[in-house]
């Protein structure tokens, strides 16, 4: 059973263009979330979805970025016109539906740097 | 809402000494607490976490760590630490079951540096 793939490891982008980042939950997880990692800050909060549908997006910025999440293949978190600001850790977690808390499974993150 | 405290932003530590990585959380629910370990650009590994039960919870790689509810704190330990527990150590705290129970509140972490 693989775990929580996250791809690319690495992203560098210019300042101006579009950064995908892709998320395969585990088998049997239905449930993706989606959290940034500034440089020495801890993990923030960014979104929240399941198949076809975001439940919260609280923590997203409001302009530039958006997830989705469809009915086949990998979530996907798109950055438009990436920033500086942007460079971080992306990491996306996959769990279980509600009724099961057995807490998450963390990929291994896109660290994107914007030059 | 939910906040995270980890008191210490960087514990030094000889090897085979003992640890303790303090956590405190404040919400005005009962929560569900997790500590989670990362090691050098590598992704968070759960190492333990509390649900209910017994206050008392132990982890992978010979972690424990105990509830305190009145004084609000989960505090992490460990009786003899190793090189390879050189790495940053996150309390985070989630609500209980409800439509966003999975939304974590990350503390901002504890490095910890283990030196021979």
């Amino acid at each position: 059973n693989a775990g929580v793939m996250q791809n690319p490891r690495h992203l560098v982008r210019r300042r101006g263009q579009e950064a995908r980042l892709r998320c395969s939950p585990m088998k049997g997880h239905s449930h993706v979330y989606w959290y940034r990692q500034l440089p020495e800050e801890g993990l923030k909060f960014m979104v929240y979805l399941q198949k076809e549908n975001i439940i919260d997006e609280s923590g997203m910025p409001k302009e530039r970025f958006s997830a989705e999440f469809p009915k086949e293949g990998p979530s996907i978190l798109r950055i438009q016109q990436v920033v500086r600001g942007d460079s971080a850790a992306y990491f996306c977690a996959s769990s279980p539906p509600w009724e099961n808390p057995n807490g998450y499974t963390f990929g291994s993150g896109t660290r994107l740097t914007v030059v | 809402a939910q906040s995270v405290t980890q008191l210490d932003s960087q514990v030094p530590v000889f090897e085979e000494a003992p640890v303790e990585l303090r956590c405190n959380y404040s919400s005005s629910v009962s929560v569900y607490l997790f500590w989670y370990v990362q090691y050098p650009n590598q992704g968070l590994q759960l190492l333990l976490k509390y649900l209910s039960g017994s206050t008392l919870v132990k982890g992978i790689n010979g972690f424990e760590a105990e509830f305190n509810k009145s004084q609000t704190s989960f505090h992490l330990r460990k009786p003899s630490v190793h090189i390879s527990d050189t790495a940053e150590y996150f309390c985070a705290v989630s609500p209980p079951l409800t439509d966003s129970w999975g939304k974590l509140q990350f503390g901002a972490g504890t490095q910890v540096v283990v030196t021979p």
